[in-house]
Parts: C-alpha cells; sequence; structure tokens
C-alpha cells in the first residue's frame, strides 16, 4: 500500500519570504501523481499543483513550485513571496492510475505567514 | 463549468440516531465519486468510491454505508451513528479512471455526535 508523510506538523514563514514544505511517499509503482492540496479555515480543499511522475521536469505555479526526486521519493513544496493568504493546512497527495483517481494523504503541514 | 454541492455543512446528532449526507455533480457525466473523513487536525482517510450508479468500494470498515442511486449523486448514510463518526465529511469527484484527473472537493459537512 503507499504512504505519504509530512514529517513537518507545523511550519511558520515570514511574509514576502520563502518556505519550503517537505513530503515523503512510498510506493512500488512507475506510474504515478502527487498533488499538493491547500486547506484554508474555510475547510475547501484546493489543488495548489500537481506533478506526474514520469515528468522530470518540476512543476510551477506561479509562486508555488515542487522539488521532485523519484529515486529519494520525495516531494517537497516551495512557496516563494509568501503572502498572508497562504497561512493553511498544506497536504501532500498521491494517486495512481491503478488507483482510479483515489487519493492517498499525508497528514498536513500547518503553514503560519507571519506579517 | 463543473460544480459540486455538498449538505448540509453543519449537523449535530445524538448518539444513534440516522446519517444521510447528500453530495450533487453538475455539468458532468460519469463521474468518479468519492467519500472522505478528516479528524480534527488530520489528513482525509478515504472511506467509499464509486466508478458508477450502484457500484460502491468501501475501504475502511466502519458504521457508515454508501450509496450512487443516480449518476451524479452520492450519498454517506449510518442506521446509527456513533461518538466515533464525528468529522468532518467531504464528497469529491474526477474524471472517470483511465483519464486522470485531479479531485474536486465539495465544501464539507461538519458532523458532531452528542
Amino acid at each position: 500500500a503507499q504512504t505519504v508523510t509530512q514529517s513537518q506538523p507545523e511550519m511558520s514563514v515570514q511574509e514576502a519570504e520563502t518556505v519550503t514544505l517537505s513530503c515523503t511517499y512510498d510506493t512500488s509503482e512507475s506510474d504515478y501523481y502527487l498533488f499538493w492540496y491547500k486547506q484554508p479555515p474555510s475547510r475547501q480543499m484546493i489543488l495548489v499543483i500537481r506533478q506526474e511522475a514520469y515528468k522530470q521536469q518540476n512543476a510551477t505555479e506561479n509562486r508555488f513550485s515542487v522539488n521532485f526526486q523519484k529515486a529519494a521519493k520525495s516531494f517537497s513544496l516551495k512557496i516563494s513571496d509568501s503572502q498572508l493568504g497562504d497561512a493553511a493546512m498544506y497536504f501532500c497527495a498521491y494517486s495512481s492510475e491503478t488507483s482510479g483517481s483515489r487519493l492517498t494523504f499525508g497528514e498536513g503541514t500547518q503553514l503560519t505567514v507571519n506579517p | 463549468s463543473q460544480t459540486i454541492h455538498q449538505w448540509p455543512a453543519t449537523l449535530v446528532q445524538p448518539v444513534g440516531s440516522p446519517l444521510s449526507l447528500e453530495c450533487t455533480v453538475e455539468g458532468t457525466s460519469n463521474p468518479n465519486l468519492y467519500w472522505y473523513r478528516q479528524a480534527a487536525g488530520r489528513g482525509l482517510q478515504l472511506l467509499f468510491y464509486s466508478v458508477g450508479i450502484g457500484q460502491i468500494s468501501s475501504e475502511v470498515p466502519q458504521n457508515l454505508s454508501a450509496s450512487r442511486p443516480q449518476d451524479r449523486q452520492f450519498i454517506l448514510s449510518s442506521k446509527k451513528l456513533l461518538l466515533s463518526d464525528s468529522g468532518f465529511y467531504l464528497c469529491a469527484w474526477s474524471v472517470r479512471a483511465g483519464i486522470f484527473a485531479e479531485a474536486f472537493f465539495g465544501q464539507g459537512t461538519r458532523l458532531t455526535v452528542v
């Protein structure tokens, strides 16, 4: 079974600075997908970024980028120029074609942005 | 565009009472549908998923059941709630397996069993 581990329960960053959230996963599959979801206080789950395992290039979405290390099974999220609105719980998640898009989530990292 | 509706937003129920949470999706056909539960401050746990009408797979043995009476309707039920059923329940949908896409979530239901 696949597992996703987020070793940082809480992180904080100063507004306008950069922060990196860590995620590791365990799988025996070669084709899979990784995601970062954001859950603000409203508790709505919002997709931040996704990465296909077969792509070597790291995904980027504006101020959000990932460092995908397939051999190390690591998938970290970098948030640049942090904004107050980035404060949220961030979840790393795994899925694959064989799992029919069922997501396996990590336990989350609570990000605080300090003004 | 596709939208997902989930209700109610908040629910307080006594132990032993029945439960029915409903989720509907608009703007798409033949979606995969999912029910997740989130304990306070924790990640999401998949409870049920469905790839078609009447097709339900359970991930975790529990006091809950799910049904899919229509293509875009997914219902989470219980005959008798337990205190341990308290939590935040999220419905989600994705494009049918075979064409990968991310899951889109409803706004969730906060269930408190008292």
